[in-house]
């Protein structure tokens, strides 16, 4: 997993609550990415940044929000607004000369 | 936008024989195609990546392939070990493109 940690493993939500997924990177590395997995679906886009106080939309952005207000830190966090939030959330990170990309360990998040 | 296929979603190998996974890719203009292998729970990791300048590379039991042609590329692992059940993911990338397309993943289960 690299020099990348995620938090909490486990995060068990009601419905109706935002919660925030931490992700950390000590890797000096200028792009940090987050993806939903879901069973049968891979890996889809949610967010990315490439540099600090930016993000884009990646494919399935409605219903969560960002911040890079650092280099190492990208959190995420699910909004009420996002209709089925249950799954397995991974943070990337990649250096800017487009090698690959490293992943944490995820959360898993459940919606009680 | 860019669109990876994945086959087969499921393989099942006996221990010692070979494995083969198949992708196709929709931009002509891909040029960038990593495999990650996920185990259980865990974030995925690149097992080897390829691009669109060369036609084969190996490291050891883990061998991929590319044609360009046909837009498809292939994960090949010979002498199966145990540790080697998991699933493997498959990605292509533009040069220049920040966001990698992944395929929808193929669970290996190699029988002792």
């Amino acid at each position: 997993d690299g020099g990348i940690t995620q938090s909490p493993k486990y995060l068990f939500r009601k419905e109706g609550q935002n919660v925030t997924l931490s992700c950390e990177q000590n890797l000096n590395h200028d792009a940090m990415y987050w993806y939903r997995q879901d069973p049968g679906q891979g890996l889809r886009l949610i967010y990315y940044s490439q540099i600090v106080n930016d993000f884009q939309k990646g494919d399935i952005a409605e219903g969560y929000s960002v911040s890079r207000e650092k280099k190492e830190s990208f959190p995420l966090t699910v909004t009420s607004a996002q209709k089925n939030p249950t799954a397995f959330y991974l943070c990337a990170s990649m250096p800017s000369s487009y090698n690959e990309q490293f992943f944490g360990p995820g959360t898993r998040l459940t919606v009680l | 936008g860019e669109n990876v296929e994945q086959h087969p979603s499921t393989l099942s190998v006996q221990e010692g024989d070979s494995a083969v996974i198949k992708c196709t890719y929709s931009d002509s203009a891909s040029n960038y195609f990593p495999w990650y292998k996920q185990e259980l729970g865990k974030g995925p990791q690149l097992i080897i990546d390829i691009r669109s300048n060369v036609g084969e590379k190996k490291d050891q039991r883990i061998a991929v392939t590319l044609n360009k042609t046909a837009k498809h590329f292939s994960l090949h692992i010979t002498e199966t070990q145990p540790e080697d059940s998991a699933v493997y993911f498959c990605a292509a990338r533009n040069f220049g493109n920040e966001k990698l397309t992944f395929g929808t993943g193929t669970r290996l289960t190699i029988i002792p």
